[in-house]
């Protein structure tokens, strides 16, 4: 059974970075995209990007100029930066399995961004 | 990109009860070459990550229990949940893949 495990730093600044990263365990990264999510706490669901095992990324074109996602074949896990953080990116951060639908999530971190 | 909108925006729904869910896509999420609607289902509850319910919008995800069922085409789509349990008690979104920046709908909530 896939598993993805999810840590990351919970309280920034504005202007800060931030920083989290998925592992995954019971699955290669190989044949699958992986991705991440945020959503704003009491509001929906929004995609900030993919990356597949090469390192092939997409990401939303209203966040591509601040983030970055990077994979790590070696030790089976994927990350996201985001820079110039503000309030406005206070949100859960989800990590999940999938190009098209998602199979398999992390178990969210909150982000907070507060001065 | 492509906008999800999803109505009601609550239900109160009876145990043993029907609850209907639409999904309206702003185009197409039809992909002719195929004939599959690519359209995808959630179930969320509070304080857990999404789960996935149905894909290709109407096929089941395994260990999801049948009186769960997905319908509908092009751009007009329904989740339909046949004898809610307490345990169905959460947001439904739905979700677009025909683009690469999939999209979801702002959820459904379901209450008994």
């Amino acid at each position: 059974q896939v598993q993805l495990q999810q840590w990351g730093a919970g309280l920034l600044k504005p202007s800060e970075t931030l920083s989290l990263t998925c592992v995954v365990y019971g699955g290669s990264l190989s044949g699958h995209y992986w991705t991440w999510f945020r959503q704003p706490p009491g509001k929906g669901l929004e995609w900030i990007g993919e990356i597949n095992h090469s390192g092939v990324a997409n990401y939303n074109p209203s966040l591509k100029s601040r983030v970055s996602i990077s994979v790590d074949t070696s030790n089976n896990q994927f990350s996201l930066k985001m820079n110039s953080v503000t309030a406005a990116d206070t949100a859960v951060y989800y990590c999940a399995r999938g190009g098209d639908w998602y199979d398999f999530w992390g178990e969210g971190t909150l982000v907070t961004v507060s001065s | 990109d492509i906008v999800m909108t999803q109505s009601p925006d609550s239900l109160a729904v009876s145990l043993g009860e029907r609850a209907t869910i639409n999904c309206k896509s702003s185009q197409s999420v039809l992909y002719r070459s195929d004939n599959k609607n690519y359209l995808a289902w959630y179930q969320q509850k509070p304080g857990q990550p999404p789960k996935m319910l149905i894909y290709w919008a109407s096929t089941r995800e395994s260990g999801v229990p049948d009186r769960f069922s997905g319908s509908g085409s092009g751009t007009d789509f329904t989740l339909t949940i046949s004898g809610l349990q307490a345990e169905d008690v959460a947001v439904y979104y739905c979700q677009q893949y025909y683009t690469t920046l999939v999209t979801f709908g702002g959820g459904t909530k379901v209450e008994i």
